[in-house]
């Protein structure tokens, strides 16, 4: 049972146009949203998180959009650079309950030059 | 200030042996998470330390087992390794904000 679903494997956009990957979740008990990056061959590393009291958050060229009553949040990505192209991680918690992050399974972003 | 290291990076047993990997963080965190990665499934938990001297499981645990040596190193230990643990695993310590903070991966391949 698949509590954090990022239903889109890959995606592939043009260098400088926007990059939206989604993720949806089904446990309402989730109150705390991160995005991790992954290169090949190397660790996750984080990126942006929301709480779920906030329906957005921003960093630079990357920001977070929650949306409570959906079970959906969005990470958009403006301009998308080259660099970015990597696998990003959506993942959830219940902060009250434990520290165990639920994963989803990746989208790999692929920017063109 | 290394943040969190692995040992061995590469690894490659034969169906049966044993061997322990190693992880451990300088940045003074309480809690500690060996996964999994393999194609297609994302990152699978298989065991947590949410503080020095406790230990949980998991998703998938079985064939496996920790130690929370001290607050600085967390073990991951194969007692009879399987072609099905070949994989890369991944050790990580989280900051209050639950920010979790990766290490660079070893990468096991079992014969």
């Amino acid at each position: 049972d698949q509590q954090v679903k990022q239903n889109s494997p890959s995606l592939s956009v043009q260098e400088g146009r926007i990059s939206i990957l989604n993720c949806d979740y089904t446990n309402s008990m989730f109150d705390y949203f991160l995005w991790y990056k992954k290169y090949p061959a190397e660790g996750p590393t984080f990126l942006i998180s929301i709480s779920s009291i906030k329906d957005k958050n921003e960093d630079g060229r990357f920001t977070v959009f929650l949306n409570k009553s959906a079970k959906h949040l969005s990470l958009h990505i403006v301009p998308s650079q080259p660099g970015d192209s990597a696998v990003y991680f959506c993942a959830a918690l219940n902060a009250g309950n434990n520290r165990k992050l639920i994963w989803g399974l990746g989208t790999s972003l692929a920017v063109n030059p | 200030n290394a943040g969190v290291t692995q040992t061995p990076k590469f690894q490659v047993l034969k169906t049966g042996q044993s061997m322990t990997l190693q992880c451990a963080q300088d940045m003074n965190h309480n809690s500690m998470y060996w996964y999994r990665q393999d194609p297609g499934m994302g990152l699978r938990l298989i065991y947590y330390s949410a503080s020095e001297g406790t230990t949980d499981k998991g998703e998938v645990p079985n064939g496996y087992n920790v130690s929370r040596l001290n607050k600085r190193e967390f073990s991951l230990r194969l007692e009879s390794a399987a072609p099905s643990q070949t994989s890369v695993y991944f050790c990580a310590s989280m900051f209050p904000d639950y920010e979790q903070y990766f290490g660079p991966g070893t990468r096991l391949t079992v014969t």
